[in-house]
């Protein structure tokens, strides 16, 4: 089985500060990784996303993602957030790059200026 | 490129009703899944169809249904909607390396 953690139902960060989101999970074999975005009444947006090679991964909006296998985790950052950034933020992992996604419960973004 | 389709955007039904909502994949996506997202919760996994078959469930009573047509779209079938059925039903495609969400539909159980 696997599954995924987001341990902050919510962050709060001042625009120009770094911001991170944090997430662990499990998962039998390599894991896929992926984070989303939704904001209010919209669907899912990708951000970024592991697979292999290097732990450093950057996506879409200025955002990273560092994997971590000893420590099973896959945080979000951002080097300087923008209140645009005030979103719902989803971890999700999956065993198969096209398979079942397992998310988490989600942390609510807030950027304030 | 058109990205995954889903419609209807907004329904509301009656208690004890079905429905059938549906989803278009993205061109060249031949798998397509289907997702719950309950309010203030993260997505959950309903099933995922290739090839027409449903190759595999999460943990969801029988009265989720779907299919897939030889074109690969899909639909999702609800019978006897409950409401705690209400929530945003999300359908993403994809193919060995792509996964696509499309931006939903909303249910509404009354």
């Amino acid at each position: 089985a696997q599954s995924v953690a987001q341990p902050e139902d919510q962050v709060n960060v001042a625009e120009g500060n770094p911001l991170t989101v944090k997430c662990t999970y499990s998962v039998s074999g390599n894991p896929y990784l992926f984070w989303y975005v939704q904001y209010p009444n919209r669907g899912l947006q990708f951000l970024l996303k592991y697979i292999t090679g290097d732990n450093l991964v950057k996506g879409s909006y200025g955002f990273e993602a560092e994997f971590n296998k000893s420590q099973t985790s896959f945080h979000l950052k951002k080097p300087s957030a923008l209140v645009s950034d005030s979103a719902l933020y989803f971890c999700a992992v999956r065993d198969t790059n096209a398979g079942k996604s397992t998310f988490g419960d989600g942390t609510t973004l807030t950027v304030k200026p | 490129d058109a990205g995954v389709t889903q419609s209807p955007t907004h329904l509301i039904k009656t208690r004890g009703q079905q429905v059938t909502l549906r989803c278009s994949p993205k061109s060249g996506h031949d798998t397509v899944s289907w997702y719950q997202q309950a309010l203030g919760q993260g997505p959950q996994f309903i099933f995922q169809y290739y090839e027409e078959e449903e190759r595999q469930r999460g943990n969801f009573p029988d009265r989720f249904s779907g299919h897939q047509f030889p074109n690969y779209s899909s639909e999702l079938n609800v019978n006897a909607l409950l409401l705690g059925d209400s929530a945003l039903y999300l359908c993403a495609s994809s193919l060995r390396h792509g996964y696509t969400f499309g931006s939903g539909t909303r249910l509404t159980v009354v």
